[in-house]
Parts: structure tokens; sequence; C-alpha cells
């Protein structure tokens, strides 16, 4: 069973102090994860997935298969972070497609 | 590009009543997938279908739930006999057809079911 844990459900930081959005999964084959983001009253996207190892609007995230963690971080949190962020995992395409399964979600504010 | 449209947005039952949820997909999209949210949780995967077809419905509950994705049309989540525990918010996404798995989900703005 594939199952993605966010232990904080909120997570409160002042604008240009760092901030870590905690993420732990369990799979047993080999995950796909994403960061998914929800600004107030817009639509839930994709923020960032691991196999682009990409930085998106400073946020990174590094999977570590030892932990089995995906943390997402950044170094110095901006007023505009302020957001709902969902740590979601891929199940194998043949039978799953695009299909994802969520964390609960953090609520990240971001004070001025 | 419209993106994914939901309706109706807002749907308020009674007890017994029938639900109704629509979904259309981005264009160019031909999976879909339902998702519900109840109060204070996250996410939950109901069900995930192609034109025509159920691939997984391994989150739909055993009854009174049922989602259809015909050849014309948008998608049909259909709750019958609603009860106070299916008040919720269900969304919709998509995603392509064809490509190599992205992981990247097209979500609508959702439809928040409220029963009396």
């Amino acid at each position: 069973a594939q199952r993605v844990t966010q232990p904080e459900k909120l997570l409160s930081v002042f604008k240009g102090a760092p901030v870590e959005l905690k993420c732990n999964y369990s799979y047993s084959g080999s995950p796909e994860l994403f960061w998914y983001v929800q600004y107030s009253r817009q639509r839930l996207q994709l923020l960032l997935r691991h196999i682009s190892r990409e930085s998106i609007k400073g946020f990174t995230a590094d999977l570590n298969k030892g932990e089995t963690s995906f943390h997402l971080k950044k170094p110095f949190a901006q007023e505009e972070d302020s957001a709902m962020y969902y740590c979601a995992l891929s199940g194998p395409i043949e039978t799953s497609g695009s299909r994802l399964t969520f964390g609960e979600g953090t609520q990240l504010t971001v004070n001025p | 590009n419209a993106g994914v449209m939901q309706n109706p947005r807002h749907l308020v039952r009674r007890r017994g009543q029938e639900a109704r949820l629509r979904c259309s997909p981005m264009k160019g999209h031909s999976h879909v997938y339902w998702y519900r949210q109840l109060p204070e949780e996250g996410l939950k995967f109901m069900v995930y279908l192609q034109k025509e077809n159920i691939i997984d419905e391994s989150g739909m509950p055993k009854e009174r739930f049922s989602a259809e994705f015909p050849k014309e049309g948008p998608s049909i989540l259909r709750i019958q006999q609603v009860v106070r525990g299916d008040s919720a918010a269900y969304f919709c996404a998509s995603s392509p057809s064809g490509h190599p798995n992205t992981g990247e989900l097209f979500f609508g703005e959702g439809s928040r079911l409220t029963v009396l």
C-alpha cells in the first residue's frame, strides 16, 4: 500500500526565514514524488516533481530513499509563499496512469 | 484553454436525494480522476477513468457511488441517496493521453456538496 504523511498541518514562519515542509512516504516500488500547491482562491497545481530535480519559486525537494522522505525547502520564505502544500506519490503508470496519493497537506503562513 | 471545468460549484441536497457532479477535462485530455476532500482532511482518490472505461475505482465506496466518462460529454460522478457524510468537496483532475507518467494532474475548482 502507498501512503504519504505530512506531519504538520500548520506551519508559520517569518518572511526571510528558512522553511521546510516535511513529507514521508511508504511505497513498495520506486516512487515518483511531487509537491502540489494551492494558493488562496486558486486551483491545486503542480509545484515540482522529484524526477526533474528543479527549483521552482526558490523551492527544492530531495528524495531520500533511506529515510523515505521528500521534504520541501526554501532558504528564504516570502509572504506570497503562503498556501496549502500537498506532497503526493505516483503509483505504477501501467495500472494507475497519473493517479496520485496525496498527503493531508500543510498550511504554510509566512508572516511579515 | 479554459482548464478543467466542474459544475455545479456548489450543490445542496437533502438526505436521500441524488447528486450529479460534472467534469469537463482540459482539451486534449482523455484521462479523468475524481478526488474527495472531507472537512479537515486531504484529497482521497476515488476513481480513474478514460473515455468509456473505468480504469481504477479502488477508492469508490461500494454502494451509492458511480462514475462515467462517455465518448461524448463530460465525466459524471453520481451519488445516489446522499447522506450527511457525503458532504465534501469533490475535485476532478485530468491528464493527457499517450504521455509518460509525468504526474501532473490539472485540477478543477471543485464541487462542494452539502447534504442537509
